[in-house]
């Protein structure tokens, strides 16, 4: 079955410092990959997005993801994180399947440290 | 444009009390979305629309009702509030086009039963 695993309940980040969140997949085709942040008590915002092509995907915010399709990973990054980073970041999968849907993973809280 | 919108943004059911969460979007997607999360949870997709007058159950549809008269509108309807279903509800749209896969969320309806 699909599947999308962020195996970090939590990660905290000094301010300044860099970041990388993991995200793993399991689907058999190659998947549409997505990065959502929540601020709290807010929606979901999407801050990148990877079809094809490069597998380096620049989003907003000075985000960045690649896409490792040996690994079936698609982990964000950002070299410096700001106070205002502090968020819930989810990872989600886009499949076809009877119709078209995603898959989401459990969510990364990002604490930061001043 | 608006996006997707909802509301409203705070509500307080008793248990048995039914109600309507309204979402509505104006940038004429195709589908239509609606997913619960719980706290410190993902999310969990309740239903969804592939256009106006065609829904489906997603992963947790017991005690919901929707339609889709429209292809603006997406109403989540709740009979008979029970507690398990305090939770933030969010509606979100997407496009099915070139490079257009990813969902737009509203900023949410927070769902008390008591």
């Amino acid at each position: 079955a699909q599947s999308v695993t962020q195996p970090d309940i939590h990660i905290t980040v000094s301010e300044g410092a860099s970041l990388e969140l993991r995200c793993n997949y399991s689907y058999g085709a190659t998947p549409y990959l997505f990065w959502y942040v929540q601020s709290p008590g807010q929606g979901l915002q999407l801050l990148l997005k990877y079809f094809s092509g490069d597998t380096l995907v620049q989003g907003i915010k000075g985000f960045e993801a690649e896409f490792k399709r040996s690994q079936s990973s698609f982990n964000l990054r950002k070299p410096s994180v700001h106070w205002s980073d502090a968020a819930e970041y989810f990872c989600a999968v886009g499949i076809m399947d009877s119709n078209y849907q995603l898959i989401w993973g459990a969510g990364t809280k990002l604490i930061i440290k001043p | 444009n608006a996006g997707v919108t909802q509301t409203p943004k705070f509500r307080i059911l008793k248990i048995g009390q039914s109600m309507t969460l309204q979402c509505a979007q104006d940038m004429n997607h195709n589908y239509m979305y609606w997913y619960r999360q719980d706290p410190g949870m993902g999310l969990k997709l309740i239903y969804y629309s592939v256009g106006a007058g065609i829904t489906d159950k997603g992963e947790v549809p017991n005690g919901y009702n929707v339609s889709r008269s429209t292809t603006e509108d997406f109403p989540l309807r709740l009979e008979l509030a029970a507690p398990s279903q305090t939770s933030v509800y969010f509606c979100a749209s997407s496009y099915l086009g070139p490079n257009s896969y990813e969902q737009y969320f509203g900023p949410g309806t927070r769902l008390t039963v008591t």
